[in-house]
Order: structure tokens, then sequence, then C-alpha cells
């Protein structure tokens, strides 16, 4: 039973334009998720979190949103960068903050064309 | 330099010959991880380990084994690997609470035939 899913694999996208990748989740009692950006051939590097007891979390051209009610998060990339290209994995903990037991989606392929 | 270090990073074995994947971490983490990714599985946690010889089952530990005997190692064992076990492997760590959650090694590429 997937508790955190991406359902879009993959997403294209053109330079400068907004890039929003989705994450749903099934358990409530989630409450600190993250997102981690994936180059090829390289390990996953965080990108920013945010815990449930905020809706929103920015940090440059990254803005993570939390409907909590929905059990849905999106993370938006604007404007998007050719470098931004890199599989984004979403990640959740329900341990009182505790960051060490993350459950992982499945990832979504990004391609932002120039 | 902060880093989670692993190796080999490529690696191609035959069934039933043993191997060892080492991790280590220089930023005197307690927590440690191993996760493998296969397409549309995402990352599945393997073992982890809470602090010295304190390991403990993660969500697919089948075939696997893994040692805490130092804070800073945390190897990854395969007594019999098999071709299911192909995939990509990555070790972590983190504190037990951090904002930026776990800290990943580069990565090894194990195939198994």
């Amino acid at each position: 039973d997937q508790q955190v899913k991406q359902n879009s694999p993959s997403l294209s996208v053109q330079e400068g334009r907004i890039s929003i990748l989705n994450c749903d989740y099934t358990n409530s009692m989630f409450d600190y998720f993250l997102w981690y950006k994936k180059y090829p051939a390289e390990g996953p590097t965080f990108l920013i979190s945010i815990s449930s007891i905020k809706d929103k979390n920015e940090d440059g051209r990254f803005t993570v949103f939390l409907n909590k009610s929905a059990k849905h998060l999106s993370l938006h990339i604007v404007p998007s960068q050719p470098g931004d290209s890199a599989v984004y994995f979403c990640a959740a903990s329900g341990y009182g903050g505790a960051t060490n037991k993350l459950i992982f989606g499945t990832g979504t392929l990004l391609a932002v064309q120039p | 330099e902060a880093q989670v270090t692993q190796n080999p990073r490529y690696l191609i074995t035959v069934t039933g010959k043993k191997l060892t994947v080492t991790c280590s971490q220089n930023m005197n983490h307690e927590y440690m991880s191993w996760y493998r990714q296969d397409p549309g599985l995402g990352l599945r946690q393997i073992y982890y380990s809470m602090n010295v010889e304190v390991t403990d089952k993660g969500d697919v530990p089948e075939g696997y084994k893994v040692s805490r005997k130092e804070k800073r190692n945390f190897p990854l064992i395969l007594e019999s690997p098999s071709p299911n076990q192909t995939s990509l492997y990555f070790c972590a760590s983190s504190l037990v609470r951090d904002s930026k959650g776990q800290y990943f090694g580069p990565g090894t590429r194990l195939t198994v035939t």
C-alpha cells in the first residue's frame, strides 16, 4: 500500500514557466513533508520541507504548498530552468517532526525545455 | 566536507556470491539507513540503524543483512545475491530531527546475473 503517491511519472515544461509537481498521501499521521531532487548518477539531495502546522513554505524559486484536508502537497518552481531537470521525490514523516523515518513517493521526472 | 560515501559505485556479480557495500558518514549522525530504488517503486527502505549496535528492518529487508559496529559505518551485506536484488542502492544518514531530513550517498548500481 503506497502511502505517498506521485501520480505523474514525468512532466515537461518550457524554460521560464512554472513547474508544478504533485504528491498525495493517505496517512493522516504524517506531520512533516520534504522534497528531494535527484540528478542521474547522484544521490537525492534535500530541496525544501514543510511542517504540518504550515500551509506554505518558500525558498527562492521553490514553494511547497500543503493542503491537509485533501492530503495533498505540491512543489512549485518559478521560473523553471534547464538545471531543474531531475527526478523529484516527495517524502513524509509521522513521528513528531522526526525526519529519520521517511516514506518516499515514486518520483516525478521533470524536464525543462530550453 | 560533510558527506556520505558508498563503495563500490558499480558492481556486477553472479548469483550466490556474497558481497558487501560499504557506507560511511562523517557527520556524527546517529541514524543511518539503506534504500533501494527501482523503476516505478521509488525509494524503499531496506534496513535502518538508530545508533551503534541498534538495527531494525525496513520495508524490504529480505535477502539483506546489516551491521553497525561503529557510528560512522553501516555496511549492507548480501549473503547470497539473486537477480531480483539488481537495483540502485542508497545509504543515508541523519539526526533524529533535522529540517533537511536525510543525507544520501551517491548510490551503488548493483547487477546480479
